[in-house]
This record gives C-alpha cells, sequence and structure tokens, in this order.
C-alpha cells in the first residue's frame, strides 16, 4: 500500500536550517507530485511547495520562495524539504503528501516536528 | 490570515446533518474545483473529498461537497462522534505561479 515515512522530529537554532526527508513505497516515486505542508501550533494549514519526482521541477508558495528548496532522489524514492534562515515561528509540524496532480494532497506522511528555538 | 475563509467551529449532535462553507474569490474557488480535508486529534491530514464533490476510496457517503460560484461547502450527514475533527477546505489558486491555498479550518464538535 502506498506510504510516506518521514524523518524524526528535529531541534535546531535560530538562524540555522533543517532538512527534512519523505520517503515513499507502494506507488510510482516518479508519477505524482510531492507536496510540502507545514502547520504551526493550534494553527491552519500552509502550503510551502511541491515537486516533480520525474524531472524535478518545483514550484513554491511566495512566502517561502527565498527560504524553502524541494529537492528528490528518484534512486531513493525520496523527497527532501529543506528550510533556511530559520526563526522561531517556523516552529511547526511539517507534512509531505503525495498526489496525483497539483491541486489536492491525496495522501499524507506522518509529519516531523521542527522546533526552532534560540 | 487564511485565504479562504471557514468559520472557526461547528457542532451537532449524534445523527444530525451539519454544514461547513467555505468562501473564496475568483482566482481560487472561482475558477478551480476545492478540495476538504479531516484532521483527527493528534493526527496527519486526510483527503476527505476532492474536485468539489468526488470521495476517495474509503471515505463514507455521509460527506459530501458541493460548490456554487466562490463558495463551497462540506455536509457531514448522520453525525457520528468520530467525525469530531478539524475539517479544512483548500483550493488552487490562479494569482502567482499557482499555489494551493488552504482555509483557516473548522472545529467539529459532536455534542
Amino acid at each position: 500500500q502506498m506510504q510516506l515515512v518521514q524523518s524524526g522530529a528535529e531541534v535546531k537554532k535560530t538562524g540555522s536550517s533543517v532538512k527534512v526527508s519523505c520517503k515513499a513505497s507502494g506507488y510510482t516515486f516518479t508519477y505524482r507530485y510531492l507536496h510540502w505542508v507545514r502547520q504551526a501550533p493550534g494553527q491552519a494549514l500552509e502550503w510551502m511547495g511541491w515537486i516533480t519526482p520525474f524531472n524535478g521541477n518545483t514550484n513554491y508558495a511566495q512566502k517561502f520562495q527565498d527560504r524553502v528548496t524541494i529537492t528528490r532522489d528518484r534512486s531513493m524514492s525520496t523527497a527532501y524539504m529543506e528550510l533556511s534562515s530559520l526563526r522561531s515561528e517556523d516552529t511547526a509540524m511539517y507534512y509531505c503528501a503525495s498526489s496525483p496532480t497539483e491541486q489536492w494532497l491525496y495522501y499524507w506522511g506522518q509529519g516531523t516536528l521542527v522546533t526552532v528555538s534560540s | 490570515q487564511s485565504v479562504l475563509t471557514q468559520p472557526p467551529s461547528a457542532s451537532g449532535t449524534p445523527g444530525q446533518r451539519v454544514t461547513i462553507s467555505c468562501s473564496g474569490s475568483s482566482s481560487n474557488i472561482g475558477s478551480n474545483t476545492v478540495n476538504w480535508y479531516q484532521q483527527l486529534p493528534g493526527t496527519a491530514p486526510k483527503l476527505l473529498i476532492y474536485s468539489n464533490n468526488q470521495r476517495p476510496s474509503g471515505v463514507p457517503d455521509r460527506f459530501s461537497g458541493s460548490k456554487s460560484g466562490t463558495s463551497a461547502s462540506l455536509a457531514i450527514s448522520g453525525l457520528q462522534s468520530e467525525d469530531e475533527a478539524d475539517y479544512y477546505c483548500a483550493a488552487w489558486d490562479d494569482s502567482l505561479n499557482g499555489h494551493v491555498v488552504f482555509g483557516g479550518g473548522t472545529k467539529l464538535t459532536v455534542l
């Protein structure tokens, strides 16, 4: 069955970077969009961007354009989301989600908690 | 401040029918389909409705979606205690380079 397994929780210092991984199984990795969404404590979902694993094309939300990089390793069926220049407001649960389209998020990973403190 | 507008809370008793609204604009709901996600406490979101009114495999037909103009709604009939969750609407927005926008979420309480 389709599965997305994300890397474990991270604690980071203000100004540093974090890289979260998302390993896909149970489907052909290159055939689906891979989105990243975050959720700050008690807050709504916030879309960050997607990658098309087939060719590596990306589309980022304007808010994160300067700080986020989404990549993939086709041989490992794994996508990565790196967020730089971390600040306390980046403390959140980060989710990856796969989908056959760019418009909705069909299947979600379990989430990775990133905590940023000084 | 979320791009799509939802009521922060909704409630109903078991067996009742409840609806949750979602309001957007011409660049998102007005020109693209609406999707709904259910987030049970402490878990990852789950796709509940896509393309306005389609249910993924395994989602009960008690859940239904509709869209009209720049607004959409999610209806839950035969409300059950396990439906208590946060519900988010979302849509593709054509502005900028195109991106997904979410509503602020509605916390549904089953009384």
